[in-house]
């Protein structure tokens, strides 16, 4: 049973570019969220993904987007790179809420982005 | 929004000790999930434990939704127990997850 996937696992950026990280989720998992972690703090929610669309979303400017497959898999795009935009990127996944699943979250390796 | 504070903030134990972690949190939870943070980022599932009590192995963990604080206990520790350790929550209606800011946890040989 394949867990969560997400790459590339690192990369290397500078300020202005764009940047696309990819996730798969688990095994029969249908909903998709990205988290944030900057070094020494705990993960931060960017947004949340299901039927393809966004449905919630954190505290997090326009330049952060995304998007879900028809097969799950999910991308988070970042415009305008920033220095501030360094940190940890985690995708996790999990089975509908309002199917009434539990929303308990599994977490892929996540992708390590550096922005010089 | 929710507050979660944890502690210690960090902890540092020889081998074979026992320890208690600690996870508050400020409103009522559906979602309560114990994490361990590898020194490679990972986060690996512990406990989904909203309410009530469950073991695994070396660890354990107890949830009092009604006074609002969860606990996980680490027995005989292992210096693969090291790394940090998050509770994160959800509440009713939000499925996104707050993460508390962690206990970085040593063992050493």
């Amino acid at each position: 049973d394949a867990g969560v996937t997400q790459s590339p696992t690192h990369l290397i950026k500078t300020r202005g570019q764009q940047v696309t990280l990819r996730c798969s989720p688990k095994s029969g998992h249908d909903t998709v969220s990205w988290y944030q972690q900057a070094l020494g703090q705990g993960p931060q929610f960017i947004f949340q993904y299901y039927e393809e669309e966004e449905r919630q979303r954190g505290n997090f400017p326009d330049r952060f987007s995304g998007h879900q497959f028809p097969n799950y898999s999910s991308e988070l795009n970042v415009n305008a790179l920033l220095l501030g935009d360094s940190a940890l990127y985690l995708c996790a996944s999990s089975l509908n809420l309002l199917a009434g699943n539990t929303g308990e979250l599994f977490f892929g390796e996540g992708s390590r982005l550096t922005v010089l | 929004g929710i507050q979660v504070e944890q502690s210690p903030p960090d902890l540092i134990l020889q081998e074979g000790a026992n320890s208690t972690l600690r996870c508050n949190f400020s409103d009522s939870v559906n979602n309560l999930q114990w994490f361990h943070q590898n020194p490679w980022g990972q986060l690996i599932n512990l406990f989904y434990i909203p309410s009530g009590t469950k073991q695994n192995g070396r660890l354990s963990a107890t949830t009092v939704a009604t006074e609002r604080y969860s606990l996980l206990y680490i027995s005989s520790s292992q210096t693969t127990d090291s790394g940090v350790y998050f509770c994160a929550v959800g509440t009713f209606g939000n499925e996104k997850l707050t993460f508390g800011t962690g206990t970085r946890l040593t063992i050493i040989p």
